[in-house]
């Protein structure tokens, strides 16, 4: 089983619509957990990071976490063609600074 | 403020030959940290430096690659003898503490081994 687990994708959703993307990790003793996006060719950037069991929002977007399940993802609401990028979970755990990162998923927001 | 800068962007190395990397953190970070990113897969995790310790290397290769981070100057990713398989964007990041926040990443080099 991996660490950090999303769906590849691609993950294609109309212009206006909400993306759903998902993610789920392995180890328990995670404590910090982060969304990046990816522009391809680019470097990776920080969009949302998310410590407590519930919801946190940001303009579009909205990380959700339920620590009992594993579980953590990122809602983007009134989806954008500059949201097409990929998406990558990232998760922390307690007393290591390394971040494990899962594979990422491609979003495409079709016009 | 600049952020986080690497250098070279683009890295062309034969076979064989000796790739050196190269990371400044954003001013007033003292952590450094380098991933690899090969092409289709996510970032994994390499070695966490702060100035003069290496502090966690569990992500490196047991050979050719080695991590530096001196009192001054840049912090230096170094890949001996490159072979095609390290063919890859090397992504450094840094952070002012340890309290486990997200990262900011440079823009990253990109290895092409010939």
């Amino acid at each position: 089983q991996k660490e950090v687990e999303q769906n590849s994708g691609p993950l294609s959703v109309p212009e206006g619509a909400i993306a759903s993307l998902n993610c789920t990790y392995s180890d328990r003793g995670s404590q910090s957990f982060f969304w990046y996006r990816q522009y391809s060719g680019k470097s990776p950037e920080l969009i949302m990071f998310i410590y407590s069991n519930g919801d946190k929002e940001d303009g579009r977007f909205t990380a959700q976490l339920n620590k009992a399940s594993q579980y953590v993802s990122l809602l983007i609401r009134d989806s954008q063609p500059s949201d097409s990028a990929t998406y990558l979970c990232a998760v922390n755990s307690r007393g290591a600074q390394k971040l494990v990162f899962g594979q990422g998923t491609r979003l495409t927001i079709n016009p | 403020n600049a952020g986080v800068m690497q250098n070279p962007r683009h890295l062309v190395r034969r076979r064989g030959q000796e790739a050196r990397l190269r990371c400044s953190p954003m001013k007033g970070h003292s952590h450094v940290y380098w991933y690899r990113q090969l092409p289709e897969e996510g970032l994994k995790f390499m070695v966490y430096l702060q100035k003069e310790n290496i502090i966690d290397e569990s992500g490196m290769p047991k050979e050719r690659f080695s991590a530096e981070f001196p009192k001054e100057g840049p912090s230096i990713l170094r890949i001996q003898q490159v072979v095609r398989g390290d063919s890859a964007a090397y992504f450094c990041a840094s952070s002012p503490t340890t309290d486990g926040g997200g990262y900011t990443f440079g823009s990253g080099t990109r290895l092409t081994v010939v």
